[in-house]
C-alpha cells in the first residue's frame, strides 16, 4: 500500500478554520483517499474520501491536488469535539481494510 | 446509534483464562476486522474476514483466534489470557467496494493481571 505522511500533530483555536494536510507522493491512479478520525477513547470513525476531485460533506471538506500527490482535510470552523487523532489513508483497488499511520493528533483551543 | 457492537466495553482477567471478545453488526457487511491498538500507538489489523467461514490473518501477529459462522457475528478468542495481552481491541466491519466506508466499534478495553 502507498504511504501518507502527516504532521504529528497540530494546534488550532476553536471556531477557526483547521487544514489538515497529507502527503501521498506515490498514490496510484486506483487509490483512493480516506480520512478517518479517533476521538479519545473511542473507535475511529470515517470523515470522508474522495480520487480525484474536491469533496465536501456535512463533516469537513477534502482538497486534493491536481497531481494527487496531496490532500487536505478542511474543518471549517473547528470545535472542542473535533479533538482527535485524525488519519489520512489510501485504500486501492487490491487492498483490504485500513492501514493506519500515527495521524494528526489536533489540538483545539478554547 | 451505533450499528456495530462490542462487547465487554471494559474487562479485566487473570492470567491464564480464556475470554471471547463479541463483534455484531447489523449491515450485513461481508468483510469484518479486528485491531489491536496500545495506548497512544497505531492500530494494527490482527484479523479479518471477507464473510461466513472465512478468516484471515493480519499485518500484526497476535495469539488469539477468530471466527465467523454468521455474518453479522465475529468473535475474537484468547484461550489463555496473558499481561502481554493487555489492549484495546477494535472491531470494523466494510461495505462492498473500495470507496465505501469502515465502520468501528467502540473497542474492548482489556487488562490481563
Amino acid at each position: 500500500d502507498a504511504k501518507t505522511t502527516q504532521p504529528n500533530s497540530m494546534e488550532s483555536n476553536e471556531e477557526e478554520p483547521v487544514h489538515l494536510p497529507c502527503n501521498h507522493s506515490t498514490i496510484s491512479g486506483t487509490d483512493y483517499i480516506h480520512w478517518y478520525r479517533q476521538l479519545p477513547s473511542q473507535g475511529p470513525e470515517y470523515v470522508i474520501h474522495g480520487l480525484t476531485s474536491n469533496v465536501n460533506n456535512r463533516m469537513a471538506s477534502l482538497a486534493i491536488a491536481e497531481d494527487r500527490k496531496s490532500s487536505t482535510l478542511i474543518l471549517h470552523r473547528a470545535t472542542l469535539r473535533d479533538a482527535a487523532v485524525y488519519y489520512c489513508i489510501l485504500i486501492g483497488g487490491g487492498a483490504d481494510g485500513l492501514t493506519f499511520g500515527k495521524g494528526t493528533h489536533l489540538i483545539i483551543q478554547p | 446509534e451505533a450499528d456495530i457492537y462490542q462487547t465487554p466495553r471494559y474487562l479485566v482477567i487473570g492470567t491464564g483464562k480464556k475470554i471471547t471478545l463479541e463483534c455484531s453488526q447489523t449491515m450485513g457487511h461481508d468483510k469484518m476486522y479486528w485491531y489491536q491498538q496500545d495506548p497512544g500507538m497505531e492500530l494494527h489489523l490482527i484479523h479479518y474476514s471477507y464473510g461466513v467461514n472465512s478468516t484471515e490473518k493480519g499485518d500484526l501477529s497476535s495469539e488469539s483466534t477468530v471466527s465467523r459462522i454468521r455474518t453479522e457475528h465475529f468473535p475474537l478468542t484468547l484461550e489463555s489470557a496473558r499481561p502481554s495481552h493487555t489492549s484495546q481491541y477494535l472491531c470494523a466491519s466494510g461495505g462492498q467496494g473500495v470507496p465505501y466506508g469502515y465502520t468501528f466499534g467502540s473497542g474492548t478495553r482489556l487488562t490481563v493481571v
